[in-house]
């Protein structure tokens, strides 16, 4: 079973408000991804990290930020929300970077920006 | 522009038929294959990372297999079940590159 949880599960929030959105795992994994989706849609890379203060963009244009200052933990920042931003996020880890390992994924948070 | 395809874009089945659904994608620099299962209100999980031409997988009643030549990959369910009603991801990760490019998925219901 994997171990990958991220907070809050469902956030509602104004405009202009300054969000983090949370994601922890407990299996040692290097490398950590975050995943955008709206419905319908494919999941679009927005950051990942190999290691401890290792962070790229993803294909996917975000104004969010992240941090790795933890193996365990890998939290999404977003500086001032706008209603463009309102979408899932998904937090996935994987023991492997070249795409020989399936990645674990965290339950997601559905962020609605009003 | 790297494009992953997958069709249906969903599919009702009756309870106890075989159904089959695609993956497209590109044949150049292939490196693996991956197929999730994603069900509503939980995570998605890994049923199969592929990387051989002509592999086949196989978990219970789901089985997978690749072609890297012609860029697809099938994933085919036996006697489908309730607890089979999901949406069905494939992605696909390329040589020397960074991240799973993903499709759209495959939406299954299966009808009692």
């Amino acid at each position: 079973e994997a171990d990958i949880y991220q907070t809050p599960r469902y956030l509602v929030i104004g405009t202009g408000k300054k969000i983090t959105l949370e994601c922890s795992q407990t299996m040692g994994h290097d490398k950590m991804y975050w995943y955008q989706q709206d419905p319908g849609m494919e999941l679009h890379l927005i950051h990942y990290s190999y290691g401890v203060n290792s962070t790229e963009k993803g294909d996917l244009s975000s104004e969010s930020t992240v941090s790795r200052i933890r193996t365990e933990h890998f939290p999404l920042t977003l500086e001032s929300a706008r209603p463009s931003h309102t979408s899932q996020y998904l937090c996935a880890s994987s023991g492997e970077a070249g795409g020989l390992y399936e990645q674990y994924f965290g339950p997601g948070t559905r962020l609605t920006v009003t | 522009i790297l494009n992953v395809e997958q069709s249906p874009q969903s599919l009702h089945v009756q309870e106890g038929d075989s159904t089959n659904f695609t993956c497209s994608f590109p044949s150049s620099n292939f490196y693996a294959l991956h197929w999730y299962r994603w069900e509503t209100a939980k995570s998605p999980e890994a049923l199969f990372v592929m990387t051989l031409n002509g592999d086949e997988k196989k978990k219970g009643r789901i089985s997978a297999t690749l072609n890297t030549k012609e860029g697809y990959s099938y994933l085919y369910i036996k006697g489908s079940q309730p607890e089979d009603s999901a949406t069905y991801l494939c992605a696909f990760y390329m040589d020397s590159n960074y991240q799973l490019i993903w499709g759209a998925g495959t939406k299954l219901i299966i009808k009692p």
